[in-house]
């Protein structure tokens, strides 16, 4: 099947620091990815859609000078958490959507655990 | 808008069925998905329905979907300790970019 990756799994960081996440599609390319945030106990949430080489697209009330989406590639999106707060941590999910084995399917990377101290 | 919901909490006993439940809004939906998560990981597609079907069996688990009740449920038989975890159903919009939105999940504790 097909596989996402993240990187990295896990992260900590100090408050006001810059955090970046990358989504790579491995075997598959990607023409829209999706990044979810996940809090615990709790349902993925969408945060945006982007397809490759056009802007994110965000959901209402995630602030995208906050959550800066770059999809460069057909097998890369990165997600930067710009000037982190301790409200930022999460449990960060991207998921690429592509053409594999005849049919659009969505696949979804492992997760990025984010901690801000 | 999108709405998908699911009960929290389901406990069964090693070796019973669970039936996890799941209803949605979106009559447009495409497909439904029921994905698996476990503790600190990420989500494993479990198995899909497409909105024209009302029924799908794979080993142990067996999809229902009522679509006039918009009613997805997802059956596991011989539950094992190994399926504790966290269970989200999904739907995919038709229209758009076709996002995907996911219930509420319902955590599935198996008792040895």
């Amino acid at each position: 099947g097909a596989v996402v990756s993240q990187h990295p799994s896990r992260v900590i960081c100090k408050s006001g620091t810059s955090v970046k996440i990358e989504c790579r599609s491995l075997d598959f390319q990607a023409t829209t990815m999706f990044w979810y945030r996940q809090f615990p106990k709790k349902s993925l949430m969408l945060m945006a859609t982007s397809n490759e080489g056009s802007k994110a697209t965000y959901e209402q009330g995630v602030e995208k000078d906050k959550f800066l989406i770059n999809h460069a590639s057909l097998t890369l999106s990165t997600l930067t958490v710009t000037s982190a707060h301790p409200e930022d941590s999460s449990f960060y999910i991207c998921s690429a959507r592509g053409r594999t084995g005849g049919s659009y399917e969505q696949y979804f990377g492992p997760g990025t655990r984010l901690t801000v101290t | 808008g999108e709405d998908v919901e699911q009960s929290l909490f389901l406990s069964v006993r090693e070796g019973d069925s669970s039936v996890i439940n799941c209803t949605y809004t979106d009559s447009s939906s495409t497909y439904l998905y029921w994905y698996k998560q476990e503790p600190g990981a990420g989500l494993q597609l479990l198995t899909y329905i497409f909105s024209n079907m009302d029924m799908k069996q794979d080993q142990r688990l067996t999809v229902l979907l009522n679509k006039k009740d918009k009613h997805l449920s997802l059956r596991i038989a011989d539950t094992q300790t190994g399926d504790s975890a966290i269970y989200f159903c999904a739907e995919r919009a038709s229209g758009g970019y076709q996002k995907v939105t996911f219930g509420t999940g319902t955590k599935l504790q198996v008792i040895p």
